[in-house]
């Protein structure tokens, strides 16, 4: 079946720093949805691409969807506390959602 | 986007027992789908409910174990049955957008903590 490969597992980084995640697949994708999940909480939708090379902005959050179909990635600008969580990227297959493995942020006091 | 509410929050249950947990949404959507997120994982669906017909499950999940509800566009549940300590987890109800949008995306209820002891 289809598999996603998102890395790094985890992040620890320093506040104001830029980071930088990424998804892989084996297959070419429509879409890529990037999604935040906080403690105790649903994932929460944060960027949704669905064409090759599209580049989006959601404020200091910024998402591209590789030329060639098959990759994503995430980019945080300037991380601030609230960042914190995990960051899933996700595949959306005929109604249903093919999950990345999550990338667990967390940001140094 | 859609508001999706989940009763409980969470739970703390006994083993052999069952738990019924609530999903409301506070628009009319065709498609809600039931989630599981283990300790540390990613998320897992269970299965696909939609109003007027049986619930569609994926594989290792079977209506026994998990029965599922859909009586109306706003509303579902999901009844974990017999419940062992594996079943220990999150949650998670969501919905598709249903075209108030360009774009067809998921949005998920705040989860279900079940802890079985």
């Amino acid at each position: 079946g289809q598999q996603l490969n998102q890395s790094p597992q985890s992040m620890f980084i320093q506040e104001g720093e830029d980071v930088s995640m990424n998804c892989t697949s084996s297959s070419i994708f429509n879409t890529w949805l990037w999604y935040k999940q906080e403690p105790g909480e649903g994932p929460v939708l944060l960027i949704a691409l669905y064409k090759a090379g599209e580049l989006t902005s959601n404020g200091r959050l910024t998402a591209q969807f590789g030329i060639t179909r098959k990759d994503s990635f995430l980019n945080i600008s300037a991380s601030i506390p609230s960042d914190v969580g995990i960051y899933f990227c996700a595949w959306d297959s005929n109604y249903q959602l093919i999950w990345g493995a999550g990338t667990k942020l967390i940001i140094k006091p | 986007s859609a508001v999706i509410s989940q009763k409980p929050s969470r739970d703390i249950c006994q083993r052999g027992t069952s738990l019924t947990i609530q999903c409301q949404v506070d628009s009319q959507v065709t498609m809600m789908f039931w989630y599981r997120q283990q300790p540390g994982q990613s998320l897992t669906l269970i299965a696909t409910a939609n109003q007027g017909s049986e619930a569609t499950y994926e594989s290792g999940f079977v209506i026994d174990k998990f029965p599922i509800s859909r009586p109306n566009l706003t509303f579902s549940t999901l009844t974990v049955s017999n419940m062992s300590p594996e079943d220990s987890s999150i949650y998670l109800c969501s919905v598709e957008d249903d075209g108030r949008s360009s774009t067809d995306t998921q949005y998920f209820g705040p989860g279900t903590r079940l802890t079985v002891l």
